[in-house]
């Protein structure tokens, strides 16, 4: 069991510029899913898949974000335009159940 | 919709104290409860669970009882170590997504 893996581990990016992340979910998982998490607050659900459907977005914080899961394996989490507001630690979690996920060291943002 | 509160950190203890860290929560259906850890610089991990009402959940001498009729899921320890030092979050599954709470962080010291 490797566990969730997440790339890159940090990200420092200009404002404006396109960011995306990366997220390697446990191989025999079949749900994944991404959550932010700012200074001092618990993780804030953005979307999810089961296999390569995406089962819920409209947590997603604005259009400028989205996700894909092209094959139901590794997933993708772009951020189009950055702002500063942004800065955040976004988690990736797998499932093979619905409710116990095991979630990934995280990619950090910084957005200048 | 649903939500989870927990006791606000920080919390300091010193080693071989005691622990209760609250957590309540409002939920529709029927809730799973979850305790999660984040230890410094790392993400987060599964401590313990419970699936029904009246279930204890435990792990690495945590443990924590589901109380349907007071809506509440309090994580506690006998005795708490150094090693312990952590960020403790409470979170809620009634769909798919985590309801989180906004973290409890304990200290321990020697």
């Amino acid at each position: 069991d490797t566990g969730v893996s997440q790339n890159p581990r940090h990200k420092i990016t200009k404002r404006g510029q396109n960011v995306t992340f990366r997220c390697d979910p446990i191989s025999e998982h079949n749900r994944l899913y991404w959550y932010r998490q700012t200074l001092g607050q618990g993780p804030e659900f953005l979307t999810y898949f089961q296999n390569e459907a995406q089962l819920e977005k409209s947590r997603l914080l604005s259009d400028r974000f989205s996700a894909e899961r092209p094959k139901g394996s590794f997933s993708t989490l772009e951020i189009q335009r950055t702002e500063q507001g942004d800065s955040a630690m976004y988690l990736c979690a797998s499932s093979l159940q619905p409710y116990e996920q095991y979630f990934g060291p995280g990619t950090r943002l910084t957005v200048t | 919709g649903d939500s989870v509160t927990q006791m606000e950190g920080p919390v300091t203890l010193s080693e071989e104290a005691f622990l209760t860290i609250n957590c309540t929560y409002t939920a529709t259906g029927y809730p799973s409860p979850f305790w999660y850890v984040q230890y410094p610089g790392e993400g987060l991990q599964l401590l313990l669970k419970a699936t029904k009402a009246d279930d204890k959940g435990s792990n690495k001498g945590f443990e924590a009882t589901y109380r349907k009729e007071t809506t509440s899921f309090h994580l506690e320890k006998g005795s708490v170590q150094v090693s312990d030092s952590a960020v403790y979050f409470c979170a809620l599954a009634t769909n798919t997504p985590l309801v989180f709470g906004k973290g409890t962080r304990l200290s321990v010291i020697a």
